[in-house]
């Protein structure tokens, strides 16, 4: 069975400090795919990231910056200098070679000015 | 423009009152899915469709019936609405070719009392 786990529930931050958000995840498949996802308080979802599983390459877009790390089966997220605007709800999530993507539980993010 | 829509945004019902939650795309995908979103518990797979006539279970599919009779619609049914079907329901769409991220609608806003 496949499986994504957020731990933090939610992170307050004072803004322009750095901040990472966490994604483990279970999969027996060889071939995969994680992604993460923005839910900003207007609700809609916003596509970030998608990563396969065999390419372990950290990436950086901006302020991002994506560590996946098939050792410890983590995909995490982190989000330098952080902004009010980043404030929002951050989901992870695993798609196998079934067309279903599981989500994580998601972690809120509040930037404080 | 791709656009995933759908409608009703918000919706507020009573216990037993079947309602339909449209969902339309038009980029031609073949695959549509059904989401709910709970506080905690991140997304669940309702149900999807692989292609016109081909639909399928998903993780939470107690209560909720879905057709496609069309590429581009995807409707989800609740025949007898129940208050714990009360949740922020999302559409999402993506081509079955090569695996690109999913498309998802604005979401609807279910409250049943």
């Amino acid at each position: 069975a496949q499986k994504v786990t957020q731990a933090q529930t939610e992170i307050s931050v004072v803004e322009k400090e750095d901040v990472t958000l966490d994604c483990v995840y279970e999969t027996r498949d060889t071939t995969y795919y994680l992604f993460w996802y923005k839910q900003p308080p207007s609700g809609e979802l916003v596509f970030l990231i998608r990563r396969n599983s065999f390419d372990e390459q950290n990436e950086i877009s901006g302020r991002y910056s994506w560590n996946f790390q098939k050792s410890t089966s983590s995909f995490n997220f982190t989000i330098t200098a952080s902004q009010v605007v980043d404030s929002a709800v951050y989901f992870c999530a695993l798609k196998g070679p079934s067309q279903k993507l599981v989500f994580g539980q998601g972690t809120r993010l509040t930037i404080n000015p | 423009e791709a656009q995933v829509t759908q409608n009703p945004r918000y919706l507020i019902t009573v216990t037993g009152k079947k309602l339909t939650v449209t969902c339309s795309q038009n980029m031609n995908h073949e695959y549509m899915s059904w989401y709910r979103q709970d506080p905690g518990l991140g997304l669940r797979q309702i149900y999807y469709s692989m292609n016109v006539e081909v639909t399928d279970k998903g993780d939470v599919p107690e209560g909720y019936k879905v057709s496609r009779k069309e590429k581009r619609n995807f409707p989800l049914i609740l025949e007898s609405p129940s208050p714990n079907q009360t949740s922020l329901y999302f559409c999402a769409s993506r081509s079955l070719g090569q695996y690109y991220e999913q498309y998802f609608g604005p979401g609807t806003r279910l409250t049943v009392t």
